[in-house]
């Protein structure tokens, strides 16, 4: 099956320092990846679409400038969080679809990466 | 839009059966079950595209309504690893960009 793989799995950093994501396609090639953020016994909550070549396109509310997103390849999507702070301490996941170029790929599950465990301190 | 789901927590004893809802203000594409273990990624379950669709796998199912507002996950003859919190991820458009939007969540525990 279609994994994707996240990293890292938990990072403590200090505040007003940068931490970048990693989320890879293994196995399949990903023209699209969606990065959410998920606070304790809350929902996931779409942070923005990353776009293979293109820009990221970000949810209302969601800082661009903060929340730098490149997508350089078909399996390599990454998320920096620039000058973090307390509040941006969160589980943010990535996510794909195995895209082919078939019609139906938009039927396809969402893949989930582990996630990572963002503690800012 | 977030679809709205129902309960928001449920607690079962093993074998107990259980219904969780997802509701939309509007049509809806398609509908996504997933359940997330605690500190883990969510899982897919299973995916329901055409109205009055029902479908499943061992012991949980899924259905869509006509009027592809409401979907329901149906937990049968519940066992201990069914627990967790299960999410409903929505889809607008018949985009593969389109993203999911998921529900709250209904956080599940089966005792024994």
């Amino acid at each position: 099956g279609a994994v994707v793989s996240q990293h890292p799995s938990w990072v403590i950093c200090k505040s007003g320092t940068s931490v970048k994501i990693e989320c890879r396609s293994l196995d399949f090639q990903a023209t699209t990846m969606f990065w959410y953020r998920q606070f304790p016994k809350q929902s996931l909550m779409l942070m923005a679409t990353s776009n293979e070549g293109s820009k990221a396109t970000y949810e209302q509310g969601v800082e661009k400038d903060k929340f730098l997103i490149n997508h350089a390849s078909l399996t390599l999507s990454t998320l920096t969080v620039t000058s973090a702070h307390p509040e941006d301490s969160s589980f943010y996941i990535c996510s794909a679809r195995d895209w082919t170029g078939a019609i139906t790929d938009t039927n396809s599950p969402l893949h989930f990466g582990n996630g990572t465990r963002l503690t800012v301190t | 839009q977030q679809p709205v789901q129902s309960p928001q927590a449920v607690i079962l004893r093993e074998g107990e059966d259980a219904v969780i809802n997802c509701s939309s203000s509007k049509a809806l594409y398609s509908v996504h079950w997933y359940r997330q273990k605690h500190g883990e990624a969510p899982v897919f379950l299973m995916i329901l595209l055409k109205g009055g669709e029902q479908k499943g796998h061992d012991k949980i199912s899924a259905s869509f309504n006509e009027k592809k507002q409401q979907s329901s996950l149906y937990l049968t003859a519940s066992q201990l690893s069914y627990s967790g919190t299960y999410f409903c991820g929505t889809q607008r458009g018949f985009n593969a960009g389109n993203m999911l939007t998921f529900g709250g969540g209904t956080r599940l525990m089966v005792k024994p």
